[in-house]
């Protein structure tokens, strides 16, 4: 079965940094782009940031840019999300998701990994 | 950035009665829209991309349509197992936009 597995996530002061995490298993991971998504306590869906099968593209959500950064380990089937210059508005749970078909354009997000949560506060 | 408008936001039908839910987009999408359902307290799912295309596994009571810029998710035959949230989410231009979200329960 077909799994993405997020860790990480945890309670950090606002200004903080974070590092999350993302294994892929029992899939090929090196021919996808692959995105994060989050989703705040009781609201809906927000792209975050995605990355090229070889890194060599990355996008940011606006309300990102500049604090986050994307990465990828083919070798490892993995992807990162470093988290720096916290806020407590990037409190959520952060979802690891595959852009199918290869790509994000024209493309959709599945499978979905369980999510981690990130707890922004003082 | 393409926004993204689903409506309505909540909705409370009977098993059995047919549900439909509306996504518009800000401007023209083509058929690059996908639709999600996210039961409580679990990670979103994949339904229907391409517009129309079913998910494998999908049962067959979901189904998509329309193109442009607006689009429709329809439960023929609402069961109790489809009570969750469902977004639209557009993949024809980055940042890559979802819906608010319908929170489908029922009565």
């Amino acid at each position: 079965e077909v799994q993405l597995v997020e860790s990480g996530g945890g309670l950090v002061q606002p200004g903080g940094s974070l590092r999350l995490s993302c294994v892929a298993s029992a899939f090929s991971f090196s021919p996808y782009s692959m995105t994060w998504v989050r989703q705040a306590p009781g609201k809906g869906l927000e792209w975050v940031s995605s990355i090229t099968n070889d890194s060599s593209s990355m996008a940011y959500a606006d309300s990102v840019k500049g604090r986050f950064t994307i990465s990828r380990d083919n070798a490892k089937n993995s992807l990162f999300l470093q988290m720096d210059s916290l806020k407590e508005e990037d409190t959520a749970v952060y979802y690891c998701t595959t852009c199918s078909a290869g790509r994000c354009h024209t493309g959709w997000f599945d499978p979905w990994g369980q999510g981690t949560l990130v707890t922004v506060s003082s | 950035d393409i926004q993204m408008t689903q409506s309505p936001s909540s909705l409370s039908a009977s098993v059995g009665d047919r549900v439909t839910i509306t996504c518009r987009a800000s401007r023209t999408i083509n058929t690059f829209l996908n639709w999600y359902q996210q039961r409580p307290n679990k990670a979103p799912k994949l339904l229907i991309f391409g517009a129309t295309s079913l998910q494998s596994g999908v049962p067959s009571r979901f189904s998509g349509s329309g193109s442009g810029t607006e689009f429709t998710l329809t439960i023929t035959s609402l069961q109790p197992d489809d009570v969750a949230s469902y977004y639209c989410q557009q993949s024809r231009s980055s940042p890559w936009t979802f819906g608010q979200g319908t929170k489908v329960e029922v009565k």
